[in-house]
């Protein structure tokens, strides 16, 4: 077990609806990374946030947010949902945040569009 | 921003065969790559990293080597178990003000009995 919290752990809803995904970093780490990983795909990276403030972001559609709260968890939102969303959503979380701090990974929540 | 290539995308080895897979990336400046594992319907999870002032790093029976020059780094897996058998991510950063870390496609690797 990391440590990391996500949840729901699967998650399924129709093409143009709102979904919230939720991560509780490990106990220490301040820093939370959101992964997107599509079927067969890489992981392509969303967006990282550092004690509540947004610290680098990569390709994150702008139908898609974020946000850390000042009890260190952090949630993704998705709206107007496309089938393409469809992909396994990891949390990750590190104690600092820096260029090399070992990421820890939650279970991910898979999100099916329909 | 950084690129990394990976390859192969797929390895089948026989059980205690090694396996080597090896990633390149575009940004000279990177200096931190890490390499994690995914088993099947599992989380990923870090099994080594290297630093640029480190040309090779070994725990176990995995290695991995880094070529700062060439621009690429691999991950050396020796006697090969079917537990190995997952996908391996390889990354790459550096310290900037953009802390992401950038993934290669994956490999998935699988070890035959």
């Amino acid at each position: 077990d990391s440590g990391v919290t996500q949840t729901p752990k699967h998650l399924i809803t129709a093409t143009g609806q709102r979904v919230t995904l939720r991560c509780s970093p490990r106990s220490g780490d301040l820093s939370v990374y959101w992964y997107q990983q599509s079927l067969d795909q890489g992981l392509q990276f969303l967006i990282q946030y550092y004690n509540g403030e947004e610290r680098a972001k990569g390709n994150i559609l702008e139908r898609f947010s974020a946000q850390q709260f000042p009890d260190l968890h952090s949630e993704l939102n998705l709206s107007s949902l496309e089938l393409g969303d469809s992909a396994l959503y990891f949390c990750a979380s590190s104690v600092e945040g820096s260029y090399n701090s070992p990421l820890h990974f939650g279970n991910g929540t898979r999100l099916t569009v329909t | 921003g950084e690129n990394v290539e990976q390859h192969p995308s797929t390895l089948s080895v026989q059980e205690g065969d090694s396996a080597v897979i090896k990633c390149t990336y575009s940004d000279s400046a990177s200096n931190y790559f890490p390499w994690y594992k995914q088993e099947l319907g599992k989380r990923p999870q870090l099994i080594i990293d290297i630093r640029s002032n480190v040309g090779e790093k070994k725990d176990q029976r995995i290695a991995v080597t880094l070529n700062k020059t060439a621009k690429h780094f691999s991950l050396h897996i020796t006697e090969t178990q079917p537990e190995d058998s997952a996908v391996y991510f390889c990354a790459a950063s550096k310290m900037s003000s953009d802390y992401k870390l950038s993934f290669g496609a994956g490999t998935t690797v699988t070890v035959r009995a």
